[in-house]
């Protein structure tokens, strides 16, 4: 049961252009929503963050849509730069549940490769 | 600086051992979490605890055992239960529920 998925396995850029990736989650009542880049052998680490109550957050050059009728959110990479490359997670949480702690959903990645 | 340390970075194990994976964090943060990454499936919970002397099972904790004795570290064991153990392991930690997850740098795990 994929909570949260990630449809595209991989995606390719130019340099300087936008890169868009995508993530879908089934269960209504998710509420938070994190984005995470990852390179090989290293932790996660968090990009960007966005709450049910927003559709938009923006940081820099990255910025997390969300479209919570459709139950999907996108990252947003503009400027795609080479040193972008790395697989990013998407996950999702229920912080209301009130006994989870927050505990996160994750899809299954997307590797990004920004060529110069 | 205050982080995760995972150890070892890699590890290796017979068939039949079971072997034990440390995470120390020193951001006095309450919950700590055990994901495994293995290729195309993203990351899956194994295990997490909210606070000291407590903890839940995730998704897949089938073979997996975990205890949280001190707020500092919450270590993982691989038992001769978990019949394919070979992946990339992540322990994490979060100060509160709404914020964001901090990982450490992972261990590899490999069955000989």
């Amino acid at each position: 049961d994929q909570q949260v998925k990630q449809n595209s396995p991989s995606l390719s850029v130019q340099e300087g252009r936008i890169s868009i990736l995508n993530c879908d989650y089934t269960n209504s009542m998710f509420d938070y929503f994190l984005w995470y880049k990852k390179y090989p052998a290293e932790g996660p680490t968090f990009l960007i963050s966005i709450s049910s109550i927003k559709d938009k957050n923006e940081d820099g050059r990255f910025t997390v849509f969300l479209n919570k009728s459709a139950k999907h959110l996108s990252l947003h990479i503009v400027p795609s730069q080479p040193g972008d490359s790395a697989v990013y997670f998407c996950a999702a949480s229920d912080l209301s549940g009130g006994t989870s702690y927050g505990k996160l959903t994750f899809g299954q990645g997307t590797i990004l490769t920004v060529h110069p | 600086d205050g982080g995760i340390t995972q150890s070892p970075k890699y590890l290796f194990r017979k068939e039949g051992q079971n072997v034990t994976l440390s995470c120390e964090q020193n951001l006095n943060h309450d919950a700590m979490y055990w994901y495994r990454q293995d290729p195309g499936q993203g990351l899956r919970l194994i295990y997490y605890s909210q606070i000291v002397n407590d903890f839940q099972k995730g998704d897949i904790a089938e073979g997996y055992s975990v205890s949280r004795e001190k707020k500092e570290s919450f270590p993982l064991t691989v038992t001769s239960a978990q019949k394919n153990p070979t992946a990339f392991y992540l322990c994490a930690s979060k100060r509160a529920p709404n914020e964001k997850l901090f990982f450490g740098s992972g261990t590899q795990l490999s069955v000989l």
